[in-house]
């Protein structure tokens, strides 16, 4: 497997254009999730999806973010309008769920990441 | 809210040495622990886990971690580390409770001295 793809891998721009983040997780797996990662704040989770729908999004930190996964296989993060503090790692990941035989009920994850896009917001 | 603290922010090591890098969560049950590890450019790659059973579990690169219930740690040793360990290394918790989200702490760069 290619494992977790992340496009572009360096995206430069300026202020108030619009950034559009891919990735393409690897096949089969049921989550996604989309990290932010900086200096100041270290890794943040973003969002993430279960079987291509949104399931916690509080992460976002606005509205000028925003997140899509129209099928299994590919999703796409959103900057509309881009800031300077936009500037970041922003990381893909994904994971198949896998049962506790430990806890009836209870599953866990083993998140795999891409290898990032780093923003650049001039 | 469950947290995780990696109170090392920098770490040397000489080559050949061993590493002991700390990591304490702070969760009302045992959650599942973490440690991956990020290159310079590259994205996280786990480095072990620990779900049950065994408190001391293996991983990749030589590196191994125990869980320590009563002291609420998770902390990743290496008996001799080489030069390509340089790299920074999270430690990350996820619930048991069916939710998918993992907990990062803010992780521990290592350096190696020759």
């Amino acid at each position: 497997d290619a494992g977790v793809i992340q496009s572009p891998r360096h995206e430069v721009t300026e202020m108030g254009q619009e950034v559009t983040l891919r990735c393409k997780p690897i096949s089969g797996h049921d989550y996604l999730f989309w990290y932010r990662q900086t200096m100041m704040r270290g890794l943040e989770l973003l969002i993430y999806f279960n079987n291509n729908v949104p399931i916690d999004d509080s992460g976002m930190p606005e509205d000028r973010f925003s997140a899509k996964m129209p099928n299994a296989s590919f999703s796409t993060l959103k900057i509309q309008p881009s800031e300077p503090r936009d500037s970041a790692v922003y990381f893909c990941a994904s994971s198949l769920t896998k049962g506790d035989r430990g806890r009836r009920g209870a599953s866990y994850n083993e998140q795999f990441f891409g290898p990032g896009t780093r923003l650049t917001v001039l | 809210a469950q947290s995780v603290t990696q109170p090392d922010i920098h770490i040397t090591v000489s080559e050949g040495a061993s590493l002991e890098l700390r990591c304490n969560y702070s969760y009302g049950a045992t959650p599942y622990l973490f440690w991956y590890v990020q290159s310079p450019g590259q994205g996280l790659q786990l480095l072990l886990k620990y779900f049950s059973g065994d408190t001391l579990v293996q991983g990749i690169k030589g590196f191994e971690a125990e869980f320590k219930r009563s002291q609420s740690s998770f902390n990743l040793r290496k008996p001799s580390v080489h030069w390509s360990d340089a790299a920074e290394y999270f430690c990350a918790v996820g619930e048991r409770s069916g939710f998918q989200k993992l907990v990062f702490g803010t992780g521990t760069r290592l350096l190696v001295s020759p």
